[in-house]
């Protein structure tokens, strides 16, 4: 079975500061990745999504995320952040393909960027 | 159209009435999800539909019951809730649920804010 763990419940930051939210992802086989934004009052989002290839996978509205096998991790960033990316940010992993791809979300991070 | 609709947005409801969610999407896609989400916490799995069958069901209460009448609606029939089933109830849709290649990308609705007295 997968796990995600989410360390931060609650990050805050600056408008226009760099922004880093961690993932650990727990699995013995190899697995696909994402990152989920959801807004307040709206549903979720996808970022950006690891499958294969490049570690460094680029998203929507300029968050990118490393995959880190050795460290079985695959943390979000962005260089600057602005008032419109409160939200709550969600890592999830499936299992690769032949099994379910339904994904299991982490317990998600909440981003609070002030003025 | 990468739209998945849900109506209404919100509702409130006793814990003798029953009402339906309904969600709608025209993507083609063959699968589709209901989700449970509590404020500050991840989506919790209720049932996953593939090509208009009930594929998963996550012990679900059946004060709950999904129904599938096509490939585009699925709908969510309530009765006799209880107030801790408050919550936001989420929609979303795929290409399919598994099987070879990559995954596919979970499309989400915007969710029915339910409220149980």
């Amino acid at each position: 079975a997968q796990s995600v763990t989410q360390l931060d419940s609650q990050v805050p930051v600056f408008e226009e500061a760099p922004v880093e939210l961690r993932c650990n992802y727990s699995s013995s086989v190899s697995v696909y990745l994402f990152w989920y934004v959801q807004y307040p009052n709206q549903g979720l989002q996808l970022l950006l999504k690891y499958l294969s290839g490049s570690t460094l996978v680029k998203g929507i509205n300029g968050f990118e995320a490393e995959f880190n096998k050795s460290q079985t991790s695959f943390h979000l960033r962005k260089p600057s952040v602005h008032i419109s990316d409160t939200a709550e940010y969600f890592c999830a992993v499936s299992p690769p393909q032949g099994g379910s791809y339904i994904p299991t979300f982490g317990r998600g991070t909440s981003l609070i960027v002030h003025p | 159209d990468t739209e998945v609709t849900q109506t209404p947005k919100h509702l409130v409801m006793g814990m003798t009435n029953k009402k339906s969610l309904k969600c709608e999407q025209h993507m083609g896609h063959r699968a589709m999800y209901w989700y449970k989400q509590k404020a500050k916490k991840p989506p919790e799995l209720m049932f996953v539909y593939s090509y208009e069958k009930l594929s998963i069901n996550e012990s679900v209460p059946s004060r709950f019951s999904p129904e599938c009448p096509n490939s585009s609606l699925l709908n969510l029939h309530l009765h006799a809730l209880q107030p801790e089933d408050s919550a936001l109830y989420l929609c979303a849709s795929s290409q399919g649920t598994g099987g070879r290649g990559p995954p596919a990308e979970q499309y989400f609705g915007p969710g029915t804010r339910l409220t149980v007295t």
